[in-house]
């Protein structure tokens, strides 16, 4: 009965690669978004989706994009894996407040 | 747009302590203000929520925050630390009328001392 759940909960692969996170709510929610955490924890939205629709788009490159399927899917998909993409990524859903993810570790080597 | 700060990126406190987490928000129109806890490993959890009305709010595990206008503050408290606290403390704030943008503060590590 998790609310949001990501896969995996770790990633490592090398430079160069390509890679996608997965993202599923259950609550219902219109709105579903990606935060990347950096090594300082810092938190930073990435991309929001409503209704399968982007509503917000951060400065981030290219490499990085997200794929919405579903109203309760928000899969992020990233290309040409550089090392600075090492971080923690979260995925939330929100019909008000924000529901977070556990997270997604994804190592670049 | 919004920006949050807070002060402190390591907060020690001993067990049975108060427990005192700046933020200090900076918003162009009224602010939505939340607290949000992060557990080693773990996804964020909402403490609790500032939108309207009341101005002391409270939250789960006995945490309440006061949001002072004048202050430009929302600082989180906690009257005595249990050594489950220890954790990782993020002040976030939003445009009033929607929580979908959500700008973080840096974060604030708090270690509870037996």
């Amino acid at each position: 009965d998790t609310a949001v759940s990501q896969t995996p909960k770790y990633l490592v692969t090398q430079m160069g690669n390509d890679k996608s996170i997965k993202c599923e709510q259950n609550l219902g929610h219109d709105t579903m978004y990606w935060y990347k955490q950096d090594s300082k924890k810092f938190l930073k939205i990435m991309f929001s989706y409503n209704n399968k629709e982007l509503i917000i788009n951060e400065t981030v490159p290219n490499r990085f994009s997200p794929k919405s399927p579903d109203k309760a899917h928000l899969n992020l998909h990233i290309n040409s894996l550089e090392l600075g993409d090492s971080a923690v990524y979260f995925c939330a859903s929100s019909q008000g407040e924000q529901f977070f993810g556990p997270g997604t570790r994804l190592t670049v080597l | 747009a919004q920006s949050v700060t807070q002060l402190g990126s390591h907060v020690s406190v001993s067990e049975g302590a108060l427990v005192l987490l700046r933020c200090n928000y900076s918003s162009s129109v009224p602010p939505y203000l939340f607290w949000y806890v992060q557990y080693p490993n773990q996804g964020l959890q909402l403490l609790l929520k500032y939108t309207t009305g009341a101005t002391l709010v409270k939250g789960i595990n006995g945490f309440e925050a006061e949001f002072k206008k004048s202050e430009t503050s929302f600082h989180l408290t906690k009257p005595s630390a249990h050594m489950s606290d220890a954790a990782e403390y993020f002040c976030a704030v939003s445009r009033s009328g929607s929580a979908r943008q959500l700008t973080f503060g840096s974060g604030t590590q708090l270690t509870v001392l037996p």
